[in-house]
């Protein structure tokens, strides 16, 4: 168990709908990271949260959008749901938002876009 | 950008040694990492190499040359449990995120 918390583990959805993919970090980790995994395109970054501000932006598309609250839990919002959307969620935290710390991930959400 | 090239698959017995090579194009380098994915679940860290040399942690050993930006991962006494998907990883140029390659799949047989 990392530690890291994400709700909800599964999500079925239909086109054109809107999501909300909810993260709890590590006690004491300041930030977060989104990842998008699809089947055969490995782990893509979509965004990372440090403390309550956005610090780097990934592949994200315009139609989805997160945010980290003060108690430092995250939401990822995906909104106009496509098919191509499907895909596993996952989200990270670190202690701090230094390159090459040790990321802690989370169990993921798995998005079925029917 | 950054970019990472690592094979796709790779097969392997029960007890032998395998090496997951991995090439990284950066504009600016802090360290390259390694994780691994069991099927369906979470990514879990296994190294961190940010000088050149070869850093050992039990049977899993992880070398970077920052010269030919390349590293590799050896798993060595290989176990049916070592099946798994192995990403290699470097921060992007900000160094405020950590950009992943494709991964490769690991099977091991009996």
């Amino acid at each position: 168990d990392s530690g890291v918390t994400q709700t909800p583990k599964h999500l079925i959805t239909a086109t054109g709908q809107r999501v909300t993919l909810r993260c709890s970090p590590r006690s004491g980790d300041l930030s977060v990271y989104w990842y998008q995994q699809s089947l055969d395109q490995g782990l893509q970054f979509l965004i990372h949260y440090y403390n309550g501000e956005e610090r780097a932006k990934g592949n994200i598309l315009e139609r989805f959008s997160a945010q980290q609250f003060p108690d430092l839990h995250s939401e990822l919002n995906l909104s106009s749901l496509e098919l191509g959307d499907s895909a596993l969620y996952f989200c990270a935290s670190s202690v701090t938002s230094r390159a090459g710390e040790k990321l802690f991930f989370g169990s993921g959400t798995q998005l079925s876009v029917l | 950008g950054q970019s990472l090239e690592q094979p796709s698959e790779v097969t392997a017995v029960e007890g032998a040694i395998v090496q997951i090579n991995c090439t990284y194009q950066t504009s600016g380098f802090y360290g390259l990492s390694w994780y691994q994915q069991h099927d369906g679940g979470a990514p879990t860290f296994l190294s961190y190499n940010a000088l050149d040399g070869l850093e050992e942690t039990g049977r899993f050993s992880s070398f970077l040359s920052r010269s030919d930006s390349y590293g590799y991962l050896l798993l060595q006494e290989l176990q049916m449990k070592d099946s798994a998907s192995y990403f290699c990883a470097v921060p992007n140029q900000a160094g405020t995120a950590l950009i992943f390659g494709k991964g490769t799949t690991l099977s091991v047989s009996s």
